[in-house]
């Protein structure tokens, strides 16, 4: 069965600092990978997805994951927070037959001004 | 490409009555449509999945009932909330997946009801 972690539901940086957020998953077939944003009463807004292509995956905003198949992990970066990225994230995972997505339980980043 | 819409995004609706939530997909063919409830600093849990022109597959726990699914076109699913009570309160998005992706699912705006 298929399942994401995200590991700290909260995270707080300093603006201008490396945003970190940890996603890791597991799935039995080569999974499909996605991180989404949301802010306030908005829905989800995509940020970047990993679909077997190049494991380094540039998306909006500045932000970046690295596919490492090693270590089942799909961790979020960005190297200068800005106050504009205070928001909740979201990774899920798609086995890809049927479009079924899970998500992992979100984190909400925090940024210091 | 891949837009989805729902309407309305905000609803108020009073405790016993029902309210009907839209979902578009505005540029493509959705085949399959996802329904989502969303509660305050939680992560998405998913409703029910349906596929155009059949019964909605609902998730363990989600009253089939209360929680009326309907997806009578490729580019159209409703989800109405009947009876609803406060408890219901919460936000609600969509998505669909389809068109050239087998993999991906585009999200709705989501819908915020209040049940008063």
């Amino acid at each position: 069965a298929q399942s994401v972690t995200q590991l700290g539901s909260h995270v707080s940086v300093s603006e201008g600092a490396l945003v970190l957020l940890r996603c890791n998953y597991s799935s039995s077939v080569p999974p499909y990978l996605f991180w989404y944003v949301q802010y306030p009463n908005q829905g989800l807004q995509l940020l970047l997805k990993y679909t077997s292509a190049a494991t380094l995956v540039k998306g909006i905003n500045g932000f970046e994951a690295e596919f490492k198949k090693s270590e089942t992990s799909f961790h979020l970066t960005k190297p200068s927070a800005h106050m504009s990225d205070a928001a909740e994230y979201f990774c899920a995972v798609s086995e890809g037959t049927g479009n079924q997505f899970y998500f992992g339980t979100g984190t909400s980043l925090t940024v210091i001004p | 490409g891949a837009v989805v819409s729902q309407h309305p995004s905000w609803v108020i609706c009073k405790s016993g009555t029902s309210v009907k939530i839209e979902c578009r997909s505005l540029d493509f063919q959705a085949t399959t449509m996802f329904w989502y409830r969303q509660f305050p600093k939680q992560s998405l849990m998913l409703m029910a999945t349906s596929n155009e022109g059949s019964k909605a597959t609902y998730e363990q726990g989600v009253e089939k009932d209360k929680f009326l699914i309907n997806h009578a076109s490729l580019t159209l699913s409703t989800l109405t909330v009947t009876s609803a009570h406060p408890e219901d309160s919460s936000f609600y998005i969509c998505s669909a997946g389809g068109g050239t992706s087998r993999y991906e699912q585009y999200f709705g705006p989501g819908t915020r009801l209040t049940v008063t």
